[in-house]
This record gives structure tokens, sequence and C-alpha cells, in this order.
């Protein structure tokens, strides 16, 4: 079992709408938790990194959430456009032992 | 892309053939990475390097090899003896270790037939 989980798999929605990409751990403790974004083809992007201490972060349109107990977090996107559609991917990184664990990714597709 | 540069982006390659794949960052990072990716999959790590001159295995390092003679290139061989060598490959760079952000070149898809 994937020790980073990520739901849905994929997702579809229209322009404009907004959508919540799901992702679950189960290794704790961690140091910080990071959203990527990945075009096609492309090398992933950094969106958010989050502390185990935050629970909360922001980059424009996309909101990272963190709830250690639960051992969850999420990336909200509000005011989808059509370049939002891409993978996102969540990492779990422990630094004490350069242990970095990459989710398998949700592929977000937007319509016109 | 930040300023990691990977080349080239598409590669053909017979079986039986080794290649290498180039890794260049002018960020001044100390350490580089070397991922995997396949479809439906996570970034699987190859091989790191923290330092010049010192790398260590990842979780699947079997049938590639590293150098890391400067702090600024990281390539990677993908040797005869990798059994599946056909996928996407991502080289990243950071600050320091895994505290620091990483930071991803656009990738290499190494194709052998």
């Amino acid at each position: 079992k994937n020790q980073v989980e990520q739901s849905p798999q994929s997702l579809i929605i229209l322009e404009g709408k907004n959508c919540t990409l799901q992702c679950n751990y189960t290794v704790s403790p961690f140091s910080n938790l990071r959203w990527y974004k990945q075009d096609t083809g492309r090398g992933p992007v950094s969106l958010t990194i989050m502390t185990f201490s935050e629970n909360t972060k922001s980059n424009g349109r996309y909101t990272a959430t963190l709830d250690a107990d639960t051992k969850q977090s999420s990336l909200h996107i509000t005011a989808s456009q059509l370049s939002d559609s891409a993978s996102y991917i969540c990492v779990w990184v422990k630094n004490r032992d350069d242990k970095i664990i990459f989710g398998k990714g949700t592929r977000l597709h937007i319509l016109p | 892309d930040g300023g990691i540069t990977q080349s080239p982006k598409y590669l053909f390659r017979k079986e039986g053939q080794n290649v290498t794949l180039s890794c260049e960052q002018n960020l001044n990072h100390d350490a580089m990475y070397w991922y995997r990716q396949d479809p439906g999959q996570g970034l699987r790590l190859i091989y790191y390097s923290q330092i010049v001159n010192d790398f260590q295995k990842g979780d699947i390092a079997e049938g590639y090899s590293v150098s890391r003679e400067k702090k600024e290139s990281f390539p990677l061989t993908v040797t005869s003896a990798q059994k599946n060598p056909t996928a996407f490959y991502l080289c990243a760079s950071s600050m320091r270790g895994a505290a620091y952000e990483q930071y991803f070149g656009p990738g290499t898809r190494l194709t052998v037939t």
C-alpha cells in the first residue's frame, strides 16, 4: 500500500468551477507536506509547502489544507482555468531521514 | 523549470545500448536527484547526491549509474542491465537535503526498442 494516497485518480470539471483534491498519508511524523503541479511532459512545479504546524497555505487560486490529526491534506482550486489541466502531486517529506515520498497524483481535466 | 536543464527532451535507443542523460543546474544547489516516472506511478528515486563526489542509491538504482564530478552537473547513465528503461526521467535539485524545496528539470523521455 502506497504511504501517500491521492484521490480521485482523475477528475473532470468545467472551466470556472471549483474542485478539491485529496491526499491521505500513513507515515508520520513528517517535516512538511508539499503540493506540486505537473503539466503533461514537463517537470513538477511547487505550489505549496506546509510544515506540520501549519493548517492552510494559499498560492493564488490554490489553497492547501493540512490536518495532522487525521493525516489528510487537500488542495482546493478556485475558479478553475483551462491552464489548470495537469497532474497534481502530493509529497510527504521527513527532513531527519532525508526521506521524500511522492503520491501517484490526481489528473485534472478542465473542460471549456 | 527554474535553473535546471535536461537534455535531450526525447531520446531513442536500441536495446543493449547504454545511454547518458544530462542534468545541469545553475542554482548553486548542493543536492541533486534523479527520478523515474511511469504512467500511473509516483516518482521513484534512482540516485541522489548531497555533495560533489558523493552519491547514494535510491529505491530503484539497479541498472543505473551516476557521477557528480561538478556541483552543477549530475549525469545519469541507463545501462543495458536496466530491464525496462523506457520511461520519463526527471532531475531535481535542492539547496541541501530534503528539508529544502526541490526544483525539477523539464524531463527526458527515453524510449528503448
